[in-house]
């Protein structure tokens, strides 16, 4: 299986400010990458897919870069809504894997 | 467009439960499904995936042999039946509808997702 890292696995940030997640994977995954966001008790939001394709409805404030096995989620200006655990996945191969998860919090 | 997952509960090691999730707002058929679970305090797990025609199916290794993914296109719904179930397989269960991907449609992220539903194993 494909192993997914993320860093940093927690960030305490401020309104306003800019916020970078990275995505590694143990292997090329081309671009077949996704983000989420996901609050306490709430089922997880598509962010971003194929790397960086912006889902509908999503504010463009986050962007996601990257390909092969390095991927970057941002995070500009963030609000107060922004603050929640984000995932990313990988679906190049089966399984299916997820990063453990960034928390990002009120500092 | 809608998921709308059932079946959870409390149940003994070794026992068994069927989950379904109820799609509606978009045509079924044509969309990949997998199901993803979140033990207490933990982070997302691919569990199974199945394609829209329901030729294909995928499974994690840690279900694989006691879990089986399967819909019924003509019912909109979608199926987890989870047999020697096990401390481990406590947690919430999501259904969640793939993107359509027009090359490699088996290979998706997932853009729509039930509420969830929980299941507890344990004696």
């Amino acid at each position: 299986a494909i192993r997914i890292t993320q860093s940093p696995s927690s960030l305490s940030a401020s309104t306003g400010d800019r916020v970078t997640i990275t995505c590694r994977a143990s292997q090329g995954l081309s671009s077949y990458l996704a983000w989420y966001q996901q609050k306490p008790g709430k089922a997880p939001k598509l962010l971003i897919y194929a790397a960086s394709t912006l889902q509908s409805g999503v504010p463009s404030r986050f962007s996601g870069s990257g390909s092969g096995t390095d991927f970057t989620l941002t995070i500009t200006c963030l609000q107060s809504e922004d603050f929640a655990t984000y995932y990313c996945q990988q679906y190049y191969s089966y399984p299916f894997t997820f990063g453990p998860g960034t928390k990002v919090d009120i500092k | 467009v809608q998921l709308l997952e059932s079946g959870g509960g409390l149940v003994q090691p070794g026992g068994s439960l069927r989950l379904s999730c109820a799609a509606s707002g978009f045509t079924f058929n044509i969309y990949a499904m997998s199901w993803v679970r979140q033990a207490p305090g933990k982070g997302l797990k691919w569990v199974s995936g199945m394609s829209g025609s329901g030729g294909s199916t995928y499974y994690a290794d840690s279900v694989k042999g006691r879990f089986t993914i399967s819909r019924d296109n003509s019912k909109n719904t979608l199926y987890l039946q989870m047999n020697s179930l096990r401390a481990e397989d406590t947690a919430v269960y999501y259904c969640a509808k793939g993107i359509l991907m027009v090359v490699n449609p088996d290979y998706y992220g997932m853009d729509v997702w039930g509420q969830g539903t929980t299941v507890t194993v344990s004696s």
